[in-house]
This record gives structure tokens, C-alpha cells and sequence, in this order.
């Protein structure tokens, strides 16, 4: 079936260190989300992206937090400065439509020291 | 309020008895509904989903069933295997507005 693919899926820094994470999303896809999750619980949403802009974010979508997928490449979430509470795996998706399947990447485990 | 309540958060079965998980929305508008599937380590993955003009759907061991007066919509897996064993997640979307919502989870676990 369609693949997203997330790079890297491990990722370890020392907090207040600025870290990008990437996405490759299914090609003809025109929705993109990211989504964060603690060990086990809930898939909170951050914040989703269409034709270049946010659409919508949610209250865990810091202002450290950004977005952009430039020149249609990857799509990424960068967190600048990170901090502790920000270790999580994220987990990119895409969809062709907001009415449509979700296709999740396999998830960057983020660890913040 | 939450857009989707999903309950149980945990449900543990035996083997080969059936498993239900239910949920409710509150948008009216909605008219898609996905179950996914997330094994330990791994990324949710879709295991089927329903949409508004149906009120059941089978295949392979599962069925769903969407009650769209009470915005309830169920999963129910039968003859459970521990290979069943993971955290399920319900969603519903449907206003084109409006993005896709998830449920908080139910983690399954069937005893051999």
C-alpha cells in the first residue's frame, strides 16, 4: 500500500538543541499531519498542512514548533529550542483529502536529554 | 468536548471470545469512519473504516457498525487470537472543513 517514510526514526539531543524531523509523504497525497505520542497513549494531534500553509494546529503545537514541506520535498516539523517534555515518537501522516484514509509514517522517536 | 470518546481504554478478553470497542462523535456532519490498528513499535495502520451510507461492514474476522442518530459507531472483533493484541484507535471526519478526529484508544489485550 501507499508508504510514508520518516527520517530518522531515532533521533537523541540535548535539550535546547534545534531538531528537524522528516517526511516523505505518499506522492499524490495533498493533506499532511503530524501527529505526537507518549509511550502507549493517545496519537495527539499538532498540526496539519495543505498548499503550503498550516491549516490548522493544536495547543501542543508550540511556537517552538514549525512546519514546511519547501519546493514540494520532504515535509518537516522542526522544534527549536526542544525541551524535555518534548521527547515523544512523531508520527507524520497523509491523506489525498481531509475526508480521506490517514497513512501513517512509521514514527521518529525523539529523545531530549 | 471531545470530538470522539472512545471506550474502553482497556480491554482485556481470552482467546477466542469476542471484543467490542465503541465510540461517539459530536459533529453530525461526519460521514467517515476508520478503525486503525497500532502494534507495539509500530505506526497506526487501517484496518477498515465505514462511511455514512452503510450501517455495517465486515471482513476478516471484524465488523463495524455505525448507528448515525446516536453519532455511535462500534468495532467488534470476533474469535479473538493474541496476534489481536494492540491499542485501536476509532476516527470520524466528514466535513470538508473539518479534519479527521481520533478517539483516545482502546489497548486490547487477549489472554492465551
Amino acid at each position: 500500500g501507499p508508504k510514508v517514510l520518516q527520517i530518522p526514526s531515532h533521533q537523541i539531543i540535548d535539550m535546547g538543541q534545534m531538531v528537524t524531523l522528516n517526511c516523505d509523504p505518499v506522492s499524490n497525497h495533498l493533506y499532511f499531519y503530524w501527529y505526537k505520542q507518549i509511550l502507549g497513549q493517545q496519537m495527539e494531534f499538532l498540526v496539519n498542512f495543505y498548499n503550503g500553509k498550516v491549516m490548522e494546529k493544536s495547543k501542543l503545537f508550540k511556537d517552538q514548533f514549525s512546519v514546511e514541506r519547501p519546493d514540494g520535498s520532504y515535509f518537516t516539523l522542526k522544534i527549536q529550542p526542544t525541551a524535555l517534555e518534548d521527547s515523544a515518537v512523531y508520527f507524520c501522516a497523509s491523506s489525498r483529502g481531509l475526508v480521506n484514509t490517514l497513512y501513517f509514517g512509521a514514527g521518529t522517536r525523539l529523545s531530549v536529554l | 468536548g471531545e470530538q470522539v470518546e472512545q471506550l474502553p481504554s482497556i480491554l482485556r478478553v481470552q482467546e477466542g471470545s469476542s471484543a467490542s470497542i465503541n465510540c461517539t462523535y459530536e459533529n453530525s456532519a461526519s460521514n467517515y469512519f476508520p478503525w486503525y490498528k497500532q502494534e507495539p513499535g509500530e505506526n497506526p495502520k487501517l484496518i477498515i473504516d465505514i462511511r455514512s451510507n452503510m450501517e455495517r461492514k465486515q471482513t476478516q474476522g471484524l465488523i463495524v457498525l455505525l448507528d448515525k442518530k446516536a453519532k455511535r459507531f462500534s468495532l467488534h472483533i470476533t474469535d479473538t487470537q493474541p496476534g489481536d493484541s494492540a491499542m485501536y484507535f476509532c476516527a470520524a471526519s466528514g466535513n470538508s472543513n473539518n479534519r479527521i478526529f481520533f478517539g483516545d484508544g482502546t489497548q486490547l489485550v487477549v489472554k492465551p
